[in-house]
């Protein structure tokens, strides 16, 4: 079956230890991203990666890190969490920026 | 910088009447725009999509969008809309730095009343 798997879905953790959220999808799919979902800000891009070791800022890098050191895997690793970066984040791939994005379920992650 | 915007955060409509969900941009060139939708608890899903051609864009779930370039729109609509269609949309398009990223707006929540 074609998707996106993140893990972990759910992560309480607390300021300043550091995190990963793994992203993997079986599309064979050259664009990757992440993003953040907050209320009253809908989805804003944080990294994206438009092919292996091809790496760029979105709107809101500050605070994140991203490799792509395979084709299928793209981590988001926050280097030390701070509680601003509570929020629920989506990894995507597609084909090229232009191509439909396939999301994967979502992480909610709380910082204390 | 936004370059894709939602100007109605919630709208609401009753079962059976007809939807219209705006969605402006701001970009130099022809721009690709996207709607997406997500439903409570869940991930997002492509509604459709421009990219050139036809500016009239038929989608999933008896969805369409028109895309003006006069008026800087891309607005998603609905003939006769169902309780299911309940839910967030979302437009996005490229991010007016770069066009390699994506720009989404804050979503419009839509509330379906009997």
């Amino acid at each position: 079956e074609a998707q996106v798997t993140q893990n972990p879905r759910y992560l309480i953790t607390v300021t300043g230890k550091k995190l990963t959220v793994t992203c993997s999808q079986n599309m064979n799919h050259e664009y990757m991203s992440w993003y953040r979902q907050d209320p009253g800000l809908g989805l804003r891009q944080i990294y994206y990666s438009m092919n292996v070791e091809v790496t760029d800022k979105g709107d809101v890098p500050e605070g994140y890190k991203v490799s792509r050191k395979e084709k299928r895997n793209f981590p988001l690793i926050l280097e030390s969490p701070s509680p601003n970066q509570t929020s629920l984040y989506f990894c995507a791939s597609s084909l090229g920026v232009v191509n439909e994005q396939f999301f994967g379920p979502g992480t909610r992650l709380t910082v204390l | 910088a936004q370059s894709v915007t939602q100007p109605d955060i919630h709208i609401t409509v009753s079962e059976g009447a007809s939807l219209e969900l705006r969605c402006n941009y701001s970009y130099g060139a022809t721009p690709y725009l996207f709607w997406y939708v997500q439903s409570p608890g869940q991930g997002l899903q492509l509604l459709l999509k421009y990219f050139s051609g036809d500016t009239l864009v038929q989608g999933i779930k008896g969805f369409e969008a028109e895309f003006k370039r006069s008026q800087s729109s891309f607005n998603l609509r609905k003939p006769s809309v169902h309780w299911s269609d309940a839910a967030e949309y979302f437009c996005a398009g490229p991010n007016s730095n770069s066009g390699y990223a994506l720009n989404f707006g804050k979503g419009t929540s839509l509330l379906v009343t009997p």
